[in-house]
Formats: C-alpha cells, structure tokens, sequence
C-alpha cells in the first residue's frame, strides 16, 4: 500500500524555521517526482514546491522561493521540505504527494500523505 | 502563470442530483488539467487527470470534459460522501495552479 507520513509541523515564532519530512513506503521512491502542497485556513490549494525523481531538479512558487528548499533522500525513502524566514502566511497543513504519469507524460499527484500543520505566530 | 477560475464557489444540490463543476484557465492548458475532491480534515484525492481520465478506483458517475480554456467535472447522481471541495489543477506549465475550489454543500 502506498503510504506517505508528514512530520515535524510545529508552533514557530515569525522569522523562524522548520524542517518538514515526509516518510513514503509501499512504493520504488527514487522513481517518482514528489510535490509539497499546501492548505491554509480558509484558503484553497496551493502548490509550494516540487523535486524531480532523482533530486537534480526544484521547482519552488514565488511566495517561497529562497526562503524554502526541498530535498529527498532516496536511500531513506524520505522527502524534506526546510522552513526559513517564517511569515504568518506560511500558516497551513502542508501535504507531501507523489508525482504519477499516467501516459501523457505530465505528472499529476496521485497519493496523498495526511499532512502536517504549520503554524507561524508570536 | 495560468489562473484557473472556478465556478460557482458554491453548489447546493440534494442526494441523487446531478452536480456541474466548471472551471476555465486564463490561457490554454491542452488536455492537461486535473480534478481533486477533498473531504474536511482529509488528503486530497486525484478524481480525474488529462481532463477525462478516471483515477484509480474512481466511481463512474465522476465524468471530466473540455479541453484548452474550459473544463467541466459532472458527477451523475449525487451520492452522500460527494459532499466536499473540488479543486482543478493544470500541469501544462510551471508554476502548478490550483484553482480556488468549488464547495458542494448538502441542499
């Protein structure tokens, strides 16, 4: 069964930082792209940041660009998301997913991890 | 980057009826867009990809149409745990949007 596990979401002061993991099992992790994705209070969807399957490639939204950087570590089947320079806007449940093609060769997240809550408040 | 604008924000139907979700991108996404139902406190789940495709496991009464600019989610007759938030998502350029959702409520 495929499976995603988010961790490390915690109470942060403005202008902090946080690391975020995302433990995948039940799949070959080094083959698939990962995504994070967020959701804030009252907000829809929102994408944040994105990794190619063997880490040489990021891809980051402008609202987090140079404060945040993803990783994965394929021998620990882990992917990471790092927090910096914090704001009360980055306040949200923030979601690892798997990248999947179905044929058309564009990825869409096919699996979900249940998220991880990040709040930014003094 | 490509906005995608849902419509309406909210639908109100009953159990049984038949649910029309639309949503248009500010320039052509090919076939390239996706759908994602998500309940209250729970992950997001891939309902339809390449406009017209269904996920894994997906019911039949969940049908995507359209193609370039406007894209429509039916579901055919409304069961109980349809009630949620839909999201569309294009992958035909970077950044990755997301439109704002669509709330369909209990009438």
């Amino acid at each position: 069964e495929v499976q995603m596990v988010e961790s490390g979401g915690d109470l942060v002061q403005p202008g902090g930082s946080l690391r975020l993991s995302c433990a995948a099992s039940g799949f070959i992790f080094s083959g698939y792209p990962m995504h994070w994705v967020r959701l804030a209070p009252g907000k829809g969807l929102e994408y944040v940041s994105a990794i190619s399957s063997d880490g040489d490639s990021t891809y980051y939204a402008d609202s987090v660009k140079g404060r945040f950087t993803i990783s994965r570590d394929n021998s620990k089947n882990t992917l990471y998301l790092e927090m910096g320079s914090l704001r009360a806007e980055d306040t949200a449940v923030y979601y690892c997913a798997r990248a999947a093609d179905f044929g058309s060769g564009k990825f869409y997240l096919d699996s979900w991890g249940q998220g991880s809550l990040v709040t930014v408040s003094s | 980057e490509i906005v995608l604008t849902q419509s309406p924000a909210t639908l109100s139907l009953s159990p049984g009826e038949r649910a029309t979700l639309s949503c248009r991108a500010s320039q052509s996404v090919g076939s390239y867009l996706a759908w994602y139902q998500q309940q209250p406190d729970q992950a997001p789940r891939l309902l339809i990809y390449d406009a017209s495709h269904r996920a894994t496991g997906i019911p039949a009464r969940f049908g995507g149409s359209g193609s370039g600019t406007d894209f429509t989610l039916t579901i055919s007759s409304l069961e109980p745990e349809d009630f949620a938030v839909y999201y569309c998502q294009q992958r035909s350029d970077w950044p990755i949007t997301f439109g704002h959702g669509t709330r369909l409520e209990i009438k």
